[in-house]
């Protein structure tokens, strides 16, 4: 099973400021990686997927990086609906797992 | 517009069974990679199940053996028959597509919470 390891766990952040998150897989798993937001008690939603490629209608403050082992989910100049908690996800490999999340809060 | 809608949660003794929809609209489940996660209360995210497109299914190790993933094409709906249920299968469950070409969960239901108390 590939892990995913998440950091930080959280972090809270002042609006217009920029966070970054970094998912490391456990082996290659190449640009099958991808990062969801979830809202409380909200299901989660789809940010980017493929590492870097942006869902539809998700702002373009939100960006991904990375292949292989060493991801990076950046949120530029955040605001206060951004607080919440963002999981990243791999698919190169059964079972499917995802990062343990990191929640933002807004100072 | 693509749309999930899960049902059937609810209160359940231990090794007891409960059987789970999600009603899809804006897309053909039997056509798609559709899936089952789960989410423990104050818990991360964990994939349960898939069935693909061609019938194809895979389970986690938890739960293989005693959930069962299946469609109905007539109805456009998903399900997820639970047996054997037990205190740890407390959780959110939903519904979610796969996209056909990054393989990200493009869409999710609302979820559903399944109990498993005494």
């Amino acid at each position: 099973e590939i892990v995913l390891t998440q950091s930080p766990d959280f972090q809270s952040v002042t609006p217009k400021e920029k966070v970054t998150i970094t998912c490391r897989a456990s082996q290659n798993i190449g640009r099958s990686l991808h990062w969801y937001q979830q809202k409380p008690d909200q299901s989660p939603k789809l940010l980017i997927k493929y590492a870097s490629q942006s869902f539809s209608g998700v702002p373009s403050r939100f960006s991904g990086s990375g292949s292989g082992t060493d991801f990076t989910l950046t949120i530029n100049s955040l605001e206060a609906g951004d607080a919440a908690t963002y999981y990243c996800h791999q698919s190169s490999s059964l079972p499917w797992t995802f990062g343990q999340g990191t929640k933002v809060e807004i100072k | 517009e693509v749309q999930l809608v899960e049902s059937g949660g609810g209160l359940i003794q231990p090794g007891g069974s409960l059987r789970l929809s999600c009603a899809a609209s804006g897309f053909t489940v039997s056509t798609n990679y559709m899936n089952w996660l789960r989410q423990a209360p104050g818990k991360g995210l964990e994939w349960v199940s898939v069935i693909y497109s061609g019938g194809r299914t895979y389970y986690a190790d938890s739960v293989k053996g005693r959930f069962i993933i299946s469609r109905d094409s007539s109805t456009n709906t998903l399900y997820l028959q639970m047996s054997s249920l037990r205190a740890e299968d407390t959780a959110v469950y939903y519904c979610a597509r796969r996209d056909p070409d990054s393989w990200a969960f493009d869409y999710w239901g609302q979820g559903t919470l399944v109990t498993v108390s005494s």
